[in-house]
């Protein structure tokens, strides 16, 4: 079963502010995340990933981090900016080890508010 | 060349109709993959084609039929599909099937069955 899922289904977020969308996962064998971004129409696209050797990473205005204790990782976006609209996705490696599959959770939709 | 592109945009279809969905990447990418996602859902993985070979069916019916005539396209045939098929079609591709390679994502196919 899908064992990656977010919080909150929706986030409201001032422009200008930052921006933290949170996921859980269930299995502690999971070693690969990824965040994804999608946009009205568009294909997801990846934003930024973090292996389970490590507690963060940082990108432009973007940081994800990675709670192994308690199964959970988190995407910062900074200075929150009307282009940052879109539903984020947390996905992971599936953790059965086969290597060609990556299972996305159910996704967060991110409003800026003006 | 660092798309994905995917073809028709929309697509209409009747339950006796045979269809195609067609998809194409010119980066070289060995690993192909073809997702399906429900309207405020996560994509779900479909198939996964490594060297134009398939590598994984996740259990899909066989009204669609995948193909990968070489390493730059690949096609998802559909025949006698349902009302529930209707969802957008996604298309991504990765320079090889080890899932720590970035995914890139076509715009996807939205395709209704009637």
């Amino acid at each position: 079963g899908e064992s990656v899922g977010l919080h909150l289904p929706t986030l409201s977020v001032q422009e200008g502010d930052n921006s933290i969308i949170n996921c859980a996962y269930s299995n502690s064998a999971s070693d690969y995340f990824i965040w994804y971004k999608q946009e009205s129409g568009k294909g997801p696209q990846f934003i930024i990933d973090i292996r389970s050797n490590m507690d963060k990473r940082q990108g432009q205005r973007v940081t994800v981090l990675l709670n192994k204790t308690v199964k959970h990782l988190s995407l910062q976006i900074a200075a929150t900016q009307p282009g940052d609209s879109a539903v984020y996705f947390c996905a992971e490696k599936d953790p059965m080890n086969r290597d060609d599959k990556i299972i996305f959770g159910k996704g967060t939709r991110l409003h800026i508010l003006p | 060349d660092t798309e994905v592109t995917q073809t028709p945009k929309h697509l209409v279809m009747g339950m006796t109709n045979k269809k195609s969905l067609k998809c194409e990447q010119h980066m070289g990418h060995r690993a192909m993959y073809w997702y399906k996602q429900k309207a405020k859902k996560p994509p779900e993985l479909m198939f996964v084609y490594s060297y134009e070979k398939l590598s994984i069916n996740e259990s899909v019916p066989s009204r669609f039929s995948p193909e990968c005539p070489n390493s730059s396209l690949l096609n998802l045939h559909l025949h006698a599909l349902q009302p529930e098929d209707s969802a957008l079609y996604l298309c991504a591709s990765s320079q090889d099937r080890d899932s720590y390679n970035e995914q890139f994502f076509g715009p996807g196919t939205r395709l209704t069955v009637l």
